[in-house]
C-alpha cells in the first residue's frame, strides 16, 4: 500500500453509531494528521498526533497511533448526519527531514444515515 | 475567523493556454502550499514556499509550473501551457509553523478544467 492509505474506502452507518477509519503508512513519520473534506470543498484539519503519542482526543474524535505497525485510527463517536464527508490521513516523511509536503491517502468516504 | 481564499473558484481553459490561480493565505502565516486533487483521487502535494522561495516541490511540479508571491498578500500558481491532465482541483494552504509541525489551513479550491 502507499503512504497514507485509509480503509475502508467507504463506510455507511446509522446516526448515533460510532465510525472507525484506519490509516496505514510505510515510512517513518514525525506526525500524522487527519483531515475532513465535504464534497467539493476544501480540507479541514481535525487533529494531529505526534510520533511519540499513542492516543489523542478532541471532542467526539479519538485518534490512535501505533508506530510499530505504522497505522492510525480515527474514531468518531455518536455520529451525526453532518459528519458525512471524506476523511483523509496525512503524513510527513521523517527521512526527508520533516519536509514540507504532506502525503495524503485516498480517504474514507463516510456516510451517516439519518 | 481567518481563512485562506482562492480565486477563481472554477476556470475553464483550452489546452496550451496559461493559467494563473490566486490565493490569499492567512495573514500571519509564513508557509504556503499548493496541492491538487484530480477528481476521485487523492490530494497530491505540489510545492511549498517559505521566505520568498520554494522550499520543496514534488515530481508533479515540473517546468510548466511556477509560484510567486508578488506582494505581501497574494500567492499564485501559474501553469504555463496547460495539458488535459492538469484538470483538477487546486488547493492552496498556509501554515503558521510549517515543517509539518502544525495544521494546514486550506482554501476552498480552484477547479481547473482543460479542454
Amino acid at each position: 500500500s502507499q503512504q497514507g492509505e485509509e480503509d475502508p474506502q467507504a463506510l455507511s452507518i446509522q446516526e448515533g453509531e460510532n465510525a472507525t477509519m484506519n490509516c496505514s503508512y510505510k515510512t517513518s513519520i514525525n506526525n500524522l494528521q487527519w483531515y475532513r473534506q465535504n464534497s467539493g470543498r476544501g480540507l479541514v484539519h481535525l487533529i494531529l498526533i505526534r510520533s511519540n503519542e499513542r492516543e489523542k482526543h478532541s471532542g467526539r474524535l479519538r485518534v490512535t497511533l501505533d508506530t510499530s505497525k505504522k497505522s492510525s485510527s480515527l474514531l468518531i463517536t455518536a455520529s451525526r448526519a453532518a459528519d458525512t464527508a471524506s476523511y483523509f490521513c496525512a503524513t510527513d516523511a521523517k527521512e526527508r527531514g520533516g519536509a514540507d509536503g504532506l502525503t495524503f491517502g485516498k480517504g474514507t468516504h463516510l456516510i451517516i444515515q439519518p | 475567523e481567518p481563512e485562506v481564499t482562492q480565486t477563481p473558484s472554477h476556470q475553464v481553459t483550452q489546452m496550451g493556454q496559461e493559467v494563473i490561480l490566486r490565493c490569499v493565505p492567512i495573514s500571519n502565516h509564513l508557509y504556503f502550499y499548493w496541492y491538487r486533487q484530480i477528481l476521485g483521487q487523492k490530494v497530491e502535494f505540489l510545492v511549498s514556499f517559505y521566505n520568498n522561495e520554494i522550499s520543496e516541490k514534488s515530481e508533479i511540479f515540473d517546468d510548466q509550473f511556477s509560484v510567486e508571491r508578488p506582494d505581501g498578500s497574494n500567492f499564485t500558481l501559474k501553469i504555463r501551457s496547460t495539458k488535459l491532465e492538469d484538470s483538477a482541483m487546486y488547493f492552496c494552504a498556509s501554515s503558521a509553523s510549517g515543517r509539518n509541525t502544525g495544521e494546514l489551513f486550506f482554501g476552498e479550491g480552484s477547479r481547473l478544467t482543460v479542454l
